[in-house]
């Protein structure tokens, strides 16, 4: 039983197209969050949310619109996609917003592999 | 700059060896700092976490912080093939984790 899984895997799409990736996580943690991690490797925090409440959202164009139904899911959408916004998308959950900056206990999904043609 | 600065590698070694992955930061507020191992197309996880300055051992690795020259270092003992991935360092930052940028490791046999 997978712990974060996230659908799809791939998406390829032609730019000003929308697209959407779900996450869902059956470890019981409160806090979800969706990285992003570009061509170099560079893995940078887009968005958390603790027991469904948005708690951080980084510098991140409007065109992105996280949404979390509940705690277990964390589903993010993308309008306009443009070239830019082509890179491995995770998500990830932590048992609490505090305590991944003092343990890491963060749990990664397999990554959604964007590519904007 | 960034805040926290990897070299991204490859490094290469032979089975056996002793490996040294490093990063550096400019924030000396962090405290807490992790490292976690990313095997190609996978997502990151945990290897090790440790808090201020000193070593940390797990079985093969050891993790050591020098705050007073904001650098740390992850060493992995008696190298495999299996440990061939990219090893990113990730440090504190509110409620959030700064990571580097990730040193790709190929073990060969």
């Amino acid at each position: 039983d997978t712990a974060v899984s996230q659908t799809p895997k791939y998406l390829v799409t032609q730019m000003g197209n929308d697209k959407s990736i779900k996450c869902e996580q059956n470890l019981g943690h409160d806090t979800m969050y969706w990285y992003k991690q570009d061509s170099k490797k560079f893995l940078k925090i887009m968005f958390s949310y603790n027991n469904k409440e948005l708690i951080i959202n980084e510098t991140v164009p409007n065109r992105f619109s996280p949404k979390s139904p509940d705690k277990a899911h964390l589903n993010l959408h993308i309008n306009s996609l443009e070239l830019g916004d082509s890179a491995v998308y995770f998500c990830a959950s932590s048992p609490s917003s505090t305590s991944v900056a003092n343990t890491g206990e963060l749990f990664f999904g397999e990554g959604s592999r964007l590519t904007v043609l | 700059q960034k805040e926290v600065e990897q070299d991204p590698g490859p490094l290469s070694v032979p089975e056996g060896a002793i490996v040294s992955l490093n990063c550096t930061y400019s924030n000396s507020a962090f405290q807490y700092f992790m490292w976690y191992r990313q095997y190609s197309r996978k997502g990151p996880e945990l290897l090790m976490y440790t808090y201020s300055s000193g070593n940390k051992e797990d079985g093969r690795f050891t993790a050591q912080v020098d705050k007073s020259s904001k650098y740390i270092s992850l060493f992995i003992r008696d190298s495999q093939p299996s440990d061939s991935a990219t090893y990113l360092c990730a440090m504190d930052k509110g409620n959030k984790l700064v990571f580097g940028a990730g040193t790709i490791l190929r073990v060969k046999s």
